[in-house]
């Protein structure tokens, strides 16, 4: 148990639905990330808020988007995706984003996600 | 372009056996990390060894860093079945703020 929760674990959607992943951090961290992870790929930074702001975006396609109401929760809503889309989403989260910190990250357990 | 590669990118050892990965990267560092992941889970972390570190211990792991040649190496000492897992190296360059992970190897601990 990391102090990161994920929901939902496994989500199968439709190329025309729209959900959201919900995370969630319970250790005081000021820094939150989603990442990407496909097979065969390395893990990918899709976005990184810090002190609820989004201080990252890595050239991330819109039907892709991030919301963050409070330095606990992060949230990303998905619409119009596509097959090539589906892949493990992991959540983390660090005590500052800056890099002169030693900025370890703690992992939430994913979400699985199939675009069909 | 990818920071961080791991070498080799898949080991099979036999338990109690010693396995060595190692990490190279490309830019000049403030800090390199490695994590493991289980199967289709998240990754957790292991170790954070500073650009002006040369080794650190943490139970049975051991990690060395040279910047000289952008190198680092893990060393998991008397292996277990619980160590197969896929562990993976991340820098976090100068300037940046964002860790930036390699491919990662697999690790096959067989019993």
């Amino acid at each position: 148990e990391t102090g990161v929760t994920q929901t939902p674990r496994h989500l199968v959607m439709g190329m025309t639905n729209k959900k959201s992943l919900k995370c969630e951090q319970h250790l005081g961290h000021n820094a939150m990330y989603w990442y990407k992870q496909s097979a065969k790929k390395p893990l990918e930074l899709m976005f990184v808020y810090s002190l609820e702001e989004r201080v990252e975006n890595n050239s991330v396609p819109s039907r892709f988007s991030p919301e963050c109401p409070n330095s606990s929760h992060l949230f990303l809503h998905l619409h119009t995706l596509q097959p090539e889309d589906s892949a493990l989403y992991l959540c983390a989260s660090s005590q500052d984003s800056g890099w002169r910190q030693s900025n370890e990250q703690f992992f939430g357990p994913g979400t699985r996600l199939t675009v069909l | 372009s990818q920071q961080g590669e791991e070498d080799p990118q898949a080991l099979s050892i036999q338990e109690g056996e010693n396995a060595t990965m190692n990490c190279s990267y490309k830019t000049s560092i403030n800090n390199l990390q490695w994590y493991r992941q289980n199967s289709g889970r998240g990754l957790v972390h292991l170790i954070l060894i500073r650009s002006n570190e040369r080794e650190k211990h943490s139970g049975r792991l051991r990690v060395t860093l040279d910047t000289s040649k952008k190198s680092s190496s893990l060393l998991i000492t008397a292996s277990r079945a619980a160590d197969t897992a896929s562990y993976f190296c991340a820098t976090v360059s100068q300037g940046a703020q964002k860790l930036v992970f390699g491919q990662g190897t697999r690790l096959t601990i067989n019993p």
